[in-house]
């Protein structure tokens, strides 16, 4: 149980486009989609929390009209990197959990990822 | 704030050897979770082990296994017997305010 699926699993973009990426859960009902930044050889980073219904928290240093993210229901998140650059190129991992927003402790549970290659 | 310190960046081992990839964390909570994730080169996270700060027992799962030292806020990973699908890029993790804190990894490569 706990599937996590991202489409597309990689995308090649040229500069000025925008890409759209989901999530879904696949077998559970997500209280909390995470979308995170991995550049090469570099730890992940998180972007963005949203929650269903709600407007997306931005961690600082994210711009917000260039990652727009909807989270249209418990089971579908989306990133849509608008007027791409190459400097966007990263792997995009989304995550969902199913527990609470409790500080203490909770599962996240990580899609495969999406590899965008900005030319 | 939480933060979490993997100082080994890269680790090459012969495989059959054992090896302990170390995670420093610090944090202000008094209850928390410890996790470790796998990222082998295809990119996607697998999930090895989350653990409760209450429980500071050895956790033993086949070749893997984690020491969790409250005393010295470290949570370390040991691989016996390294085989070569054990390459990959292993990740510390600790919950903060809204999502995981991830450490910065450490590459362990394991030659045949």
């Amino acid at each position: 149980g706990a599937v996590v699926s991202q489409h597309p699993s990689w995308v090649i973009c040229k500069s000025g486009t925008s890409v759209k990426i989901e999530c879904r859960s696949l077998d559970f009902q997500a209280t909390t989609m995470f979308w995170y930044r991995q550049f090469p050889k570099q730890s992940l980073m998180l972007m963005a929390t949203s929650n269903e219904g709600s407007k997306a928290t931005y961690e600082q240093g994210v711009e917000k009209d260039k990652f727009l993210i909807n989270h249209a229901s418990l089971t579908l998140s989306t990133l849509t990197v608008t007027s791409a650059h190459p400097e966007d190129s990263s792997f995009y991992i989304c995550s969902a959990s199913v527990g609470g927003r409790d500080r203490v402790g909770y599962e996240q549970y990580f899609g495969p990822g999406t590899r965008l290659t900005v030319t | 704030a939480q933060k979490v310190t993997q100082a080994q960046t890269e680790i090459s081992v012969v495989e059959k050897e054992d090896v302990t990839l170390d995670c420093v964390y610090e944090t202000r909570d008094t209850t928390y979770y410890l996790f470790w994730y796998k990222q082998p080169p295809s990119g996607e996270l697998v999930f090895l082990i989350r653990r409760n700060s209450f429980d500071e027992q050895n956790e033993i799962s086949g070749r893997y296994s984690w020491n969790f030292q409250k005393s010295t806020s470290s949570f370390n990973f040991t691989i016996t017997a390294s085989q070569v699908v054990d390459s990959a890029v292993y990740f510390c993790a600790l919950p903060g305010r809204r999502a995981l804190t991830f450490g910065s990894g450490t590459r362990l490569q394991v030659q045949p």
